[in-house]
């Protein structure tokens, strides 16, 4: 079955620490990779994606992302965290099933910044 | 251009009621999904519509239904509801389906008392 692993339900770093929020899938084919943050109360934002091509993304707020193929795997990435990206962030991939899409979201890593 | 809207934003049911959530996409998208947000659960695909067909379903029991209008509006109905449908519904609209963009409304929190 498809799914989608996050495995660290929450991470704590210090504020100008480098970031890496892990994400593993299981699908047969390549799906198309999300990373979203959803600040409490809101809905979600979408961070960045990827469909094809180049391997390393770029997202907004400073985040990239790495598609690795050989370990179905889709880590998120951020140099120098900030107070202000505390939140928590999703992985997701959306597969075609069956003449349309859905979407499969991991648990969530609640990102905790210190100062 | 606006964003996603959804209505209303907060909810209070008793059991055994039913409801009718609200979402209004981004001007010019056709394709809206919806998500059901809960602690345990986390975020769970409900549907997807698009051009007022619904193209995929998740795994949810037929109480939870949808529809999608002319103007790309879309509504989700729950009937018979029970305790653990307290959620936060998110609904999210994308010009062409869920493999392109989608962009979030701020969800509706029902809470089933």
């Amino acid at each position: 079955a498809q799914s989608v692993t996050q495995p660290d339900i929450h991470i704590t770093v210090s504020e100008g620490a480098s970031l890496e929020l892990r994400c593993n899938y299981s699908y047969g084919a390549t799906p198309y990779l999300f990373w979203y943050v959803q600040s409490p109360g809101q809905g979600l934002q979408l961070l960045l994606k990827y469909f094809s091509g180049d391997t390393l993304v770029q997202g907004i707020k400073g985040f990239e992302a790495e598609f690795k193929r050989s370990q179905s795997s889709f880590n998120l990435r951020k140099p120098s965290v900030h107070w202000s990206d505390a939140a928590e962030y999703f992985c997701a991939v959306v597969i075609d099933n069956t003449g349309g899409f859905k979407t499969i979201f991991g648990a969530g890593t609640r990102l905790f910044v210190k100062a | 251009k606006a964003g996603v809207t959804q209505t209303p934003r907060y909810l209070i049911k008793t059991r055994g009621q039913q409801v009718t959530l609200s979402c209004s996409p981004i001007s010019g998208h056709r394709s809206v999904s919806w998500y059901q947000q809960t602690p345990g659960q986390g975020l769970q695909f409900l549907f997807e519509y698009f051009s007022e067909t619904q193209r995929n379903k998740g795994n949810f029991p037929g109480r939870f239904s949808g529809r999608q209008f002319s103007n790309s509006r879309s509504e989700m109905n729950v009937s018979t509801l029970e305790l653990g449908d307290s959620a936060l519904y998110l609904c999210a609209s994308s010009s062409q389906g869920l493999h392109t963009e989608a962009f979030f409304g701020q969800g509706t929190r029902l809470t089933v008392v």
